[in-house]
């Protein structure tokens, strides 16, 4: 059936430290890859995504990168702050569908 | 620009009442999607609209309806209302072109007694 799932359901981190948060996927026909980060109370927000075709995308402080071979997905923080504490959810889709299927989500804790 | 607004922010219902939850998406923003957050099943589709017309449809009971109005604006029904219906329901837009990049609202906590 359909997941998307995480490794690490809680990730804790030493402030200015890089996070790789991990994720495995199993549509081997989805070719969009979104992360999200939510914080309590809100929505999630966008952070970066990436289509099949690219092993790997940059934004500011994260990068994405994708293994398709293996279908995993990652996200790493560059220098992480307490700002960046919350619960991160990789998503996919398949560019047929117009729905996300999200993982379960890692919670990124950082230590001060 | 404001972003995807969703009223109301809070609400508790019995068993058997229906619930109206509404969405504003962001301007200019024609595709509104509905996802219900539970701790225990996680983020999952409802539903997609874009012109007016449902694209997608998750599984869930037909007690889950949508529509959306000719402004895009979009409202969600949940009829006979059960206790696992409990969740946070998340409304979410997204740019025509940019498919499946998905912005979201805070969400409507629904809590049902």
């Amino acid at each position: 059936g359909e997941s998307v799932g995480l490794h690490l359901p809680t990730l804790s981190v030493q402030e200015g430290d890089n996070s790789i948060i991990n994720c495995a996927y199993s549509n081997s026909a989805s070719d969009y890859f979104i992360w999200y980060k939510q914080e309590s109370g809100k929505g999630p927000q966008f952070i970066i995504d990436i289509r099949s075709n690219m092993d790997k995308r940059q934004g500011q402080r994260v990068t994405v990168l994708l293994n398709k071979t293996v279908k995993h997905l990652s996200l790493q923080i560059a220098a992480t702050q307490p700002g960046d504490s919350a619960v991160y959810f990789c998503a996919e889709n398949e560019d047929s569908s117009y729905k996300l299927i999200f993982g379960s989500g890692t919670r990124l804790l950082v230590r001060p | 620009k404001a972003g995807v607004t969703q009223t109301p922010r809070y609400l508790i219902k019995t068993r058997g009442q229906q619930v109206t939850l509404s969405c504003s998406p962001i301007s200019g923003h024609r595709s509104v999607s509905w996802y219900q957050q539970t701790p225990g099943q996680g983020l999952q589709f409802l539903f997609e609209y874009f012109s007016e017309t449902q694209r997608n449809k998750g599984n869930f009971p037909g007690r889950f309806s949508g529509r959306q109005f000719s402004n895009s604006r979009s409202e969600m029904n949940v009829s006979t209302l059960e206790l696992g219906d409990s969740a946070l329901y998340l409304c979410a837009s997204s740019l025509a072109g940019q498919g499946k990049k998905l912005f979201f609202g805070s969400g409507t906590q629904l809590s049902v007694l």
